[in-house]
């Protein structure tokens, strides 16, 4: 069994750009977490998504910041017009249904110049 | 909202030393988590625990509830240069999200 897949691994963007983050969760889960981790800090949750739903987006910046869990396909988080502050490691998390414990992929690497 | 408090944020610590990390939450949580992320990686799931007063051991390391299910211990034994990394406690309040401390940092000197 695939872990919580991630990519890319790597990211830089220039200030302005958009940054996509994509996330396919293990096989069978069907809960999906996004933190953002700055360096020897702690992982600040972002938003829980279920299958075509959002359930908790309450750590999303109100701008520029968005994410969805499609019926088909990986979940993917979006930030439009990146600024250098959005730099940060960006980790996915999934769960089965039902159960709370998370499995994290390796994490998407955002470098905004 | 719910808050989870770990402490300390950095420990040095000679190897063959003990080593605890110790989580507190602002409210009554339904479970409690610990993971260990090693520098560079991804966090990885330690252990649960549910019940009140609850101990568990992996090998050298000693896992505790506290009574009023708000507060956690982790405890490493005679650690290791393996041990190196940071270790997360996140706590689950009832009907609702996980909620991860800000971690302590554990270094070790050989």
């Amino acid at each position: 069994n695939a872990g919580v897949m991630q990519n890319p691994r790597h990211l830089v963007r220039r200030r302005g750009q958009e940054a996509r983050l994509r996330c396919s969760p293990v096989k069978g889960h069907s809960h999906v977490y996004w933190y953002r981790q700055l360096p020897e800090e702690g992982l600040k949750f972002m938003v829980y998504l279920q299958k075509e739903n959002i359930i908790d987006e309450s750590g999303m910046p109100k701008e520029r910041f968005s994410a969805e869990f499609p019926k088909e396909g990986p979940s993917i988080l979006r930030i439009q017009q990146v600024v250098r502050g959005d730099s940060a490691a960006y980790f996915c998390a999934s769960s089965p249904a039902g159960a709370n414990v998370l499995t994290f992929g390796a994490g998407s690497r955002l470098t905004v110049l | 909202g719910q808050q989870v408090m770990q402490i300390p944020q950095y420990q040095h610590v000679q190897e063959g030393e003990d080593f605890t990390t110790y989580c507190n939450s602002s409210t009554t949580l339904s479970n409690i988590q610990w993971y260990k992320q090693r520098p560079g990686g991804h966090p990885v799931f330690l252990i649960q625990l549910v019940k009140s007063g609850e101990v568990k051991k992996q090998k050298r390391l000693t896992f505790q509830f506290g009574e009023a299910k708000k507060n956690s211990s982790l405890h490493i034994t005679a650690t290791q240069t393996t041990d190196v990394g940071t270790y997360f406690c996140a706590g689950l309040e009832y009907g609702n999200k996980l909620v991860f401390g800000a971690g302590t940092i554990l270094r070790v000197k050989s």
